[in-house]
């Protein structure tokens, strides 16, 4: 009965290859969020999709693409991975399309490392 | 943008009450509260969330003066296992990045 979850949980990968993290939802909830958390444990806003709209676009490098297929997912494609992209990327998904008492939930999170 | 400030980490003894306090002295008119919980290697999980005075609920208690420019995250009687990253939110939707949160330390 996972709310969000999130595959894989761990990704190893060579500079340069292109990959895929998946996210799921089964809270019935219309926006879905990716974050990243770095080395200093800041966690910063990637993308937010509302119903599979593309509402939150933060200045992230255009190799990485969010894709919704429906409202209960929202993946996300890194080509040519640096090793500046190794983190922790977070999925999470909330009902209010972030408004002010908004809350979101988590997704247990994915640890990619690029070599 | 709504900037929050929190005290970089804490540490506390099992048993002891726990308070952490949030400065967002440009709160806007409209904005809640939103507290988070982050153990190692996990999401951050949602705690408790208010939007003046004070909030409880099984896990924590939220208390907001009236100016609403800070907020006192106090968690009763905490054990070990509530050592982790605690984070303020304010707005939500401007609030791009978390920030570093208060890495509390719960002794035995």
């Amino acid at each position: 009965d996972t709310a969000v979850s999130q595959t894989p949980k761990y990704l190893v990968t060579q500079m340069g290859n292109d990959k895929s993290i998946k996210c799921e939802q089964n809270l019935g909830h219309d926006t879905m969020y990716w974050y990243k958390q770095d080395s200093k444990k800041f966690l910063k806003i990637m993308f937010s999709y509302n119903n599979k709209e593309l509402i939150i676009n933060e200045t992230v490098p255009n190799r990485f693409s969010p894709k919704s297929p429906d409202k209960a997912h929202l993946n996300l494609h890194i080509n040519s991975l640096e090793l500046g992209d190794s983190a922790v990327y977070f999925c999470a998904s909330s009902q209010l399309a972030g408004g002010p008492a908004d809350t979101q939930y988590f997704g247990p999170g994915t640890r990619l490392t690029v070599l | 943008l709504a900037k929050t400030t929190q005290p970089i980490s804490m540490d506390s003894y099992e048993g002891q009450e726990v308070n952490i306090t949030c400065s967002h002295n440009n709160i806007a008119t409209n904005d809640y509260i939103t507290w988070y919980q982050q153990f190692p290697s996990q999401g951050p999980r949602f705690i408790i969330q208010g939007y003046k005075t004070k909030v409880t609920n099984e896990v924590a208690s939220l208390f907001i003066p009236a100016d609403r420019k800070s907020s006192t995250l106090s968690l009763p009687r905490v054990s070990l296992s509530d050592t982790a990253v605690y984070y303020c939110l304010v707005a939500l939707r401007r609030a791009l990045t978390f920030g570093s949160g208060t890495r509390l330390q719960v002794q035995p």
